[in-house]
């Protein structure tokens, strides 16, 4: 079966600190891969997702960056953090070149202070 | 006209209760829509999809309204663990990923509260 791991689950970084966060899926081949991010009492907003090894589409201006360097590995990174970019950051996966369903990780809570 | 829209809620039952939320979306395109169940500082976790006909998952039935542009979702004989911020999703197209098709919409969702 398939798995999703993210971590680090819980991070406090300052402002203008850098920032990676790590995703890898598990059990499946080629999957999409996505980033959202969760402000606190707000609806999820995708920030990236990438239908394959180094493919990587951006869905709002912003400071951060994705990579996906293999192909189950999905990374989000900052140069330099501002206090907004705090939130719950979760990576999910699907497969198949359709719309379908996206199962996420357990997510990661950025405190940016 | 927000792309998904719930009722945030919440909405507080008793044990055993019935409860439905609806759920709008404005994309009269869309093709797949689900429900997801996010429990507190967790991440959201697929319920169920939604089809056209309707569909059933033991107590958790989902309808879908193509004419007015809404899905349901009704919980039968609510449970304590049944206690969570539920999802709708909308997919704006089926097709293939390009762009932006293909990714889903959320809406901000409706927390459900079962007290005993």
């Amino acid at each position: 079966s398939q798995t999703i791991h993210q971590w680090p689950a819980t991070l406090v970084q300052p402002v203008g600190s850098p920032l990676s966060l790590e995703c890898t899926v598990e059990g499946t081949s080629n999957p999409n891969l996505y980033w959202y991010r969760q402000a606190a009492g707000r609806g999820l907003q995708l920030l990236f997702y990438s239908v394959g090894i180094g493919q990587i589409s951006s869905e709002v201006p912003q400071n951060l960056s994705a990579s996906r360097p293999q192909d189950r590995q999905f990374i989000l990174s900052s140069k330099k953090l501002l206090l907004s970019d705090s939130g719950f950051y979760l990576c999910a996966w699907s497969v198949g070149r359709t719309a379908r369903a996206q199962y996420f990780g357990p997510g990661t809570r950025l405190t940016v202070t | 006209r927000k792309e998904v829209e719930q009722d945030p809620g919440p909405f507080n039952v008793p044990e055993g209760a019935t409860v439905a939320f609806n759920c709008t979306y404005s994309n009269s395109a869309s093709q797949s829509f689900f429900w997801y169940r996010q429990d507190c500082r967790k991440e959201p976790k697929l319920l169920m999809s939604v089809y056209s006909s309707g569909n059933e998952d033991g107590r958790f039935t989902a309808q879908l309204n193509r004419a007015s542009q809404y899905i349901s979702l009704l919980i039968r004989d609510s449970k304590l663990s049944d206690s969570a911020t539920y999802l709708c999703v909308v997919i704006p197209t089926g097709g293939n990923y390009g762009g932006s098709q293909g990714n889903l919409i959320f809406g901000k969702g409706t927390k459900l509260s079962v007290k005993p």
